[in-house]
């Protein structure tokens, strides 16, 4: 099945810093890459998700790269505030048992993000 | 607000009770999720559901374990005779999901925390 690998597992920035995470995904044939954010007692909340037909997606001060040859993706956020402080969590879609849909996701382990202002 | 709901927010139970969690998907969406995340993990897929019909159901969800959506819209987990390794976050997601062949975004609820004591 498919195995997603999230690195770094703790990040500390300082506020205004750039904060990037990565991802590493095994089943070549995934061909969606959400990234989430969660506050502590919340339910993950979408930022930003690139499907496999783009190499990169930004939406202001987020942005998802994609490589598919080397099966990796990372998100990256610019001009950090302390509000970005949370878990993000990065996951492929996988195919079901059928070979045909793909509507569960992988998850990796999360990264907890710390912006000091 | 017309996001994911999921009720109870928190429940706890004594070990060897039975429990049952619902989930009220976004309106229009076909497809439902539920996820288990327990600590300091990223949540992991337990089953999911196009309109009424349950398409796939992980090994995590053993035979204690059922979900039903009987009318295509919301869903209910069911959880018989609790041991203590129940104790997780239970999170429910929705989606469109039009076509089968697609991941498209979901969108998660607040989830429900369950502590077996």
């Amino acid at each position: 099945g498919e195995n997603v690998e999230q690195h770094p597992s703790t990040l500390s920035v300082q506020e205004g810093d750039s904060a990037v995470i990565k991802c590493t995904y095994s089943d070549s044939a995934s061909n969606y890459f959400p990234w989430y954010k969660q506050e502590l007692g919340k339910g993950p909340q979408l930022i930003i998700d690139i499907r496999s037909n783009v190499g990169e997606k930004k939406d202001q001060r987020i942005a998802v790269t994609l490589n598919k040859t080397a099966k990796h993706f990372s998100l990256h956020i610019t001009e950090t505030q302390p509000e970005d402080s949370a878990v993000y969590f990065c996951a492929a879609s996988i195919r079901d048992a059928g070979g045909t849909s793909y509507g569960k996701l992988t998850f990796g382990q999360g990264t907890i993000l710390t912006v000091h202002p | 607000d017309t996001g994911v709901s999921q009720n109870p927010r928190h429940k706890i139970t004594k070990r060897g009770q039975n429990v049952t969690f619902r989930c009220d998907p976004i309106s229009e969406h076909n497809r439902l999720y539920w996820y288990r995340q327990t600590l300091g993990q990223g949540p992991e897929f337990l089953t999911y559901f196009q309109n009424e019909a349950q398409l796939e159901k992980s090994r995590l969800l053993s035979d204690r374990f059922s979900a039903e959506r009987p009318k295509g819209s919301f869903s209910t987990l069911e959880i018989q005779r609790t041991e203590q390794g129940d104790s997780a976050m239970y999170l429910c997601a929705s989606s469109l999901g039009l076509t089968i062949d697609i991941t498209d975004t979901q969108y998660f609820g607040p989830g429900t925390r369950l502590t077996v004591l």
